[in-house]
């Protein structure tokens, strides 16, 4: 069974379009966070959910949204795509801290966002 | 701001030559270092969270270490199935949520 999986794997389109990026974790937790990793490999944190509550909102133009309709669920919409966004985007969960010994975060597979 | 720096960026490695990955960070107050390991084309995969100065973690042949300014990887008599990129992280007791920082991460190759 998936713990955690993006739809879809890969992600080609033009310059200006609107795209989603869906995301959904079948661990029962409680967390949820969108990641981007740029061609340099750096994963950087972009938001975090915690029970469809954002918790954490880094520096990200507004063009990216998220939406969480439930805590299983959390996905990624992007206005007006520029070349810039072209990156893998990784969806990831955990449970609450001190639920986890290890504050574990689960990693999805990966949306690989090409913008041309 | 939480800052995680990662060397080498590369390691090639014989099978069997031991070596070691540094992992050196800067944070208000540690809430836990983590290493994961990534494949290419894949999700990182978590691999030891070390909380306190003196933690030591093992898991087959990787071993974590932690200072209070550092942490070490070390691969002990490495296969080619330990080729992949390490991945080092930090929470900062400053950060919201469970906020990780993640260092730029070593690609190693293990050749047979």
């Amino acid at each position: 069974d998936t713990a955690v999986s993006q739809t879809p794997k890969y992600l080609v389109t033009q310059m200006g379009n609107d795209k989603s990026i869906k995301c959904e974790q079948n661990l029962g937790h409680d967390t949820m966070y969108w990641y981007k990793q740029d061609s340099k490999k750096f994963l950087k944190i972009m938001f975090s959910y915690n029970n469809k509550e954002l918790i954490i909102n880094e520096t990200v133009p507004n063009r990216f949204s998220p939406k969480s309709p439930d805590k299983a669920h959390l996905n990624l919409h992007i206005n007006s795509l520029e070349l810039g966004d072209s990156a893998v985007y990784f969806c990831a969960s955990s449970s609450l801290p001190g639920r986890d010994p290890n504050n574990e975060q689960f990693f999805g597979p990966g949306t690989r966002l090409t913008v041309l | 701001e939480d800052q995680v720096t990662q060397s080498p960026e590369a390691l090639r490695l014989q099978e069997g030559e031991s070596s070691s990955l540094n992992c050196s960070y800067t944070v208000s107050g540690l809430r836990g270092l983590f290493w994961y390991r990534q494949d290419p084309g894949k999700g990182p995969e978590f691999l030891f969270t070390l909380y306190s100065a003196g933690e030591e973690k093992e898991k087959e042949r990787l071993k974590a270490t932690l200072t209070k300014k550092e942490s070490f990887l070390h691969i002990t008599a490495p296969k080619p199935e330990d080729s992949a990129t390490y991945l080092c992280a930090v929470a900062g007791i400053k950060a919201a949520g469970n906020k990780l920082t993640f260092g730029g991460g070593t690609r190693v190759l293990v050749k047979p």
